[in-house]
């Protein structure tokens, strides 16, 4: 079955730092990964897709990677601050449409 | 949350009662779904819709039902509610089928005793 894998609940880490989140799936090779954050109490926001052509994609302090041999994402944010202190999901294309179980990420001043 | 509302907000009901939740859009989306949401499961699909009157089970459909009589409304029906259904529902909604640029609701958090 298709599996997908936030390997860490929780980083922690200081402002001003990089964050590296990992996403993992196994059996099959979705065509394309998203990331969304997620706030306490409130829904998911989506905050970047990369399709299997591409080898990384930027938004801002924001980088992904996708790496098919490896079946595995990345996911960056550079220059952390206290804001970016979230739930960050990880969502491969797949059959049940189905989200990562999340990383809860916080960065301390 | 990109016009999408969710009601209740909150709910505690008790077991064996039937739960109604409603999603309602203003985006005009032909895509609606209905996850839930539980520690260390990620988020789950329960039912999904593509249009009026068109829907289609989930990863998680036992013991839902679902009902979408108008583009902007969609509905999320436990019949007899059971603790194990106990969670947070998300509604969201996109414009083209599958996980692509999907926009969730605020969720409704929900408790049966």
């Amino acid at each position: 079955s298709q599996k997908i894998e936030q390997n860490s609940e929780a980083l922690n880490i200081q402002e001003g730092k990089t964050a590296t989140l990992t996403c993992n799936y196994t059996n099959y090779s979705p065509a394309y990964l998203q990331w969304y954050r997620q706030d306490p109490g409130r829904g998911p926001v989506f905050l970047l897709l990369i399709r299997e052509n591409e080898k990384e994609k930027r938004k801002e302090r924001l980088k992904v990677t996708f790496d098919t041999t490896l079946k595995q994402s990345l996911f960056h944010i550079t220059a952390s601050q206290p804001a970016d202190s979230a739930t960050y999901l990880c969502a491969p294309e797949n059959n049940d449409m189905r989200f990562g179980a999340g990383t809860r990420l916080t960065v301390k001043p | 949350d990109a016009g999408i509302t969710q009601s209740p907000r909150h709910k505690v009901t008790e077991t064996g009662t039937p739960v109604t939740l409603r999603c309602h859009q203003t985006e005009n989306h032909r895509y609606m779904y209905w996850y839930r949401q539980d520690p260390g499961h990620g988020l789950r699909l329960i039912h999904y819709s593509y249009g009026v009157k068109d829907t289609d089970k989930g990863e998680v459909s036992d013991g839902y039902s679902v009902s979408r009589s108008k583009t902007e409304d969609f509905l999320l029906t436990l019949e007899s509610a059971t603790s194990s259904q106990t969670s947070v529902y998300f509604c969201a909604i996109s414009e083209s089928v599958g996980l692509e640029t999907q926009y969730f609701g605020p969720g409704t958090r929900l408790l049966v005793l």
